[in-house]
């Protein structure tokens, strides 16, 4: 039973528009969140993480969204730009207990 | 930066083989993974590691193995292959406390026939 879900396999979005990504948890005690960014033939990259105190992280293009009562995450990406297709991962893990909960991915296209 | 190195990019084993996979990093991190990769399965935990000669099964370690005698080498041992282990497989590592992400290397793709 996954714990950690991304239920749009692909997203398809314009240069220079908002990106939006979208995760669901089961797990209440998840209390660390984090997305990854994924080309083929490399391993994943750490894109951005947000702990369970806050709602919100920003790194530049790059906003984490922590709905907690929904279970819900969403990672922002504006403006979106070619070179952000890529299938994205979001993960989930319990405070040092060491084991990290991937989501399947969603593949984004960034059309120019 | 954290350099995560799988020894093989690309592999191509057959069946009943013994495979070793291995995985070196370089930051002194006390925890080391084992994932696979599967269409539509995202990433699948097998192993983990916390010390040296400490070990955990993830939620899918059967068919596979691991061993960890030093703190920056973790393997990954399939003691007899089969084509249901065709995938694609990462090896990670990330510090011991508080929160702390994962760092991947790029993976060996493994082809089973």
């Amino acid at each position: 039973d996954q714990q950690v879900k991304q239920n749009s396999p692909s997203l398809s979005v314009q240069e220079g528009r908002i990106s939006i990504l979208n995760c669901d948890y089961t797990n209440s005690m998840f209390d660390y969140f984090l997305w990854y960014k994924k080309y083929p033939a490399e391993g994943p990259t750490f894109l951005i993480s947000i702990s369970s105190i806050k709602d919100k992280n920003e790194d530049g293009r790059f906003t984490v969204f922590l709905n907690k009562s929904a279970k819900h995450l969403s990672l922002h990406i504006v403006p979106s730009q070619p070179g952000d297709s890529a299938v994205y991962f979001c993960a989930a893990a319990v405070y040092n207990f060491n084991k990290f909960y991937f989501g399947s991915g969603t593949k984004l296209n960034v059309k120019p | 930066d954290v350099k995560v190195t799988q020894s093989s990019r690309y592999l191509v084993k057959r069946t009943g083989e013994k495979v070793f996979l291995e995985c070196v990093q370089d930051m002194d991190h006390e925890n080391m993974f084992w994932y696979r990769q599967d269409p539509g399965l995202g990433l699948r935990l097998i192993y983990f590691s916390y010390d040296v000669k400490m070990k955990e099964k993830g939620d899918i370690p059967e068919g596979y193995s691991v061993s960890r005698e030093k703190k920056e080498r973790f393997s990954l041992i399939l003691e007899s292959a089969s084509t249901n282990q065709t995938s694609m497989y990462l090896c990670a590592s990330s510090q011991h406390v508080g929160h702390s992400p994962l760092h991947f290397g790029n993976g060996t793709r493994l082809t089973v026939t």
